[in-house]
């Protein structure tokens, strides 16, 4: 069981450059969610996806777009990577149960560098 | 819109002291609070979960409060050890974006041999 897990661990890209995050969970969560983390904020939400096929923005979702065509992967992409997009990326998941109860399992992290 | 706050930013201190680390959240209506630690590098690991009908939650050192009609909440953390060192983040879970969790910035704790 590896729980949450994200390719790749680092990158570097040139301003203009594409590429894509692949986060993948072995929980069979219904809930998957791309974060992104800068030094002194806390974590903010990019987009997220409540089942297969589905997908919605979050609280930052600009130049950013994602998919979940398997119910297991949740792919966050940049089309045309900015020097502003440089941060650290989480992918989460979660079981929609009781939402009192309900807490998120996250990946290692993506650290993305744009130049 | 939902904010949270944590105070202190950062800390330090010897090992085996009691020490409190406090989150505040400007909108009461949460269905939980949670906790997680962060370690360099790494993802963020859960701690503690409070449902919002709750007070509080223990694990272990750890103890976990919660006043959702003042907006805070306490982590206290007894008898702290060197493998405590890491950031504390406090996360609420409320209604938007289909149940997003509002996180604070953290707490950066290093404990002291």
């Amino acid at each position: 069981n590896a729980g949450v897990t994200q390719t790749p661990k680092f990158r570097v890209l040139k301003t203009g450059q594409s590429m894509t995050l692949l986060c993948a969970q072995d929980m069979n969560h219904e809930y998957m969610y791309w974060y992104r983390q800068d030094p002194g904020m806390g974590l903010r939400l990019i987009h997220y996806s409540v089942g297969e096929g589905t997908t919605a923005k979050g609280e930052v979702p600009d130049g950013y777009n994602v998919s979940r065509l398997k119910k297991q992967n949740f792919l966050l992409g940049l089309e045309s990577a900015a020097p502003s997009q440089t941060s650290v990326y989480f992918c989460a998941s979660s079981y929609p149960g009781s939402v009192f109860t309900d807490t998120q399992y996250f990946g290692p992290g993506t650290r993305l560098t744009v130049l | 819109k939902q904010e949270v706050t944590q105070i202190p930013a950062a800390l330090s201190v010897p090992e085996g002291e009691n020490l409190v680390l406090n989150c505040s959240f400007t909108d009461s209506a949460i269905y939980n609070l949670q906790w997680f630690r962060q370690d360099p590098g790494k993802g963020l690991t859960s701690l503690l979960l409070i449902q919002s009908s709750q007070r509080e939650q223990t694990s272990g050192r750890l103890n976990a409060s919660l006043d959702k009609s003042s907006g805070r909440s306490t982590l206290y953390i007894a008898a702290s050890q060197p493998g405590d060192s890491a950031t504390y983040l406090c996360a609420v879970l409320g209604m938007e974006y289909g149940n997003k969790l509002v996180f604070g910035a953290g707490t950066i704790l290093r404990v002291k041999s």
